[in-house]
């Protein structure tokens, strides 16, 4: 059974960049059927795509985040990574990471498998 | 303010039949993309409940179902219990952004 699991600081200051990291146990992150994604939610809002990562290291990101954003991924560890620079206020969420199914023709995407989340809070 | 656009809240009596709507545009779910629901139960991480429009993933039960037409979707649960109260949002691609975008989401209580 495939699981996902964040982890990470779950505090950060103003201007600091945010590190967490996703471990993906009972699959291969290294399947060319799958991207991996991060998503974030805002206590008592909706959610937010951040980015998504292929095996092979391609990414692409939300245009609103992307000059702040990078995922990378360790396919040796199973693990997918999520860096946030000059983090505000505005950035404290809960952080998922997940299986991202992406069709490109036709195209769809959808997040298949969720990890439990982590909160992460920015303050000074 | 989110891409695609959800009723705030929706409710129901136990037994009696929900929907909730989910508008977009042209640049989305109007291009033709599937839109893809999604259960938050209070408290936990959200759980794939329909995707490609109107797939159920293993171990959904059939009470749930979707639809699209035009620029708009709708999420339709049928014999409400207590344990369907969640908050549900819609998901699709969307070209101008091209990526994913998520409605705001309905919270629904079972009255």
């Amino acid at each position: 059974q495939l699981q996902l699991q964040e982890s990470g600081p779950g505090v950060g200051k103003p201007s600091e960049t945010l590190s967490l990291t996703c471990t993906v146990s009972g699959g291969s992150i290294s399947s060319s059927s799958y991207f991996w994604g991060w998503i974030r939610q805002p206590p008592g809002k909706g959610l937010e795509w951040i980015g998504s990562i292929y095996y092979s290291g391609s990414t692409y990101y939300n245009p609103s985040l992307k000059s702040r954003v990078t995922i990378s991924i360790d396919t040796s560890k199973n693990q997918f990574s999520l860096k946030l620079s000059s983090m505000t206020a505005a950035d404290t969420a809960v952080y998922y990471c997940a299986r991202h199914v992406v069709s490109v023709t036709p195209r769809t995407e959808y997040f298949q498998h969720w990890g439990q989340g982590t909160l992460v809070t920015v303050s000074s | 303010q989110s891409v695609l656009t959800q009723p705030p809240s929706v409710s129901g009596a136990p037994g009696q039949r929900v929907t909730i709507s989910c508008t977009g545009s042209s640049s989305n779910i109007g291009a033709g993309y599937d839109v893809h629901w999604y259960q938050q139960l209070p408290g936990t991480a959200p759980k794939l409940l329909i995707y490609g429009n109107s797939n159920r993933p293993s171990g959904v039960p059939d009470r749930f179902s979707g639809s699209k037409s035009g620029t708009s979707a709708s999420l339709a649960i049928t014999g409400l219990q207590a344990g369907d109260e969640a908050d549900y949002f819609c998901q699709s691609y969307d070209s101008s952004l091209s990526g994913s975008v998520f409605g705001g989401g309905t919270k629904l209580t079972v009255l």
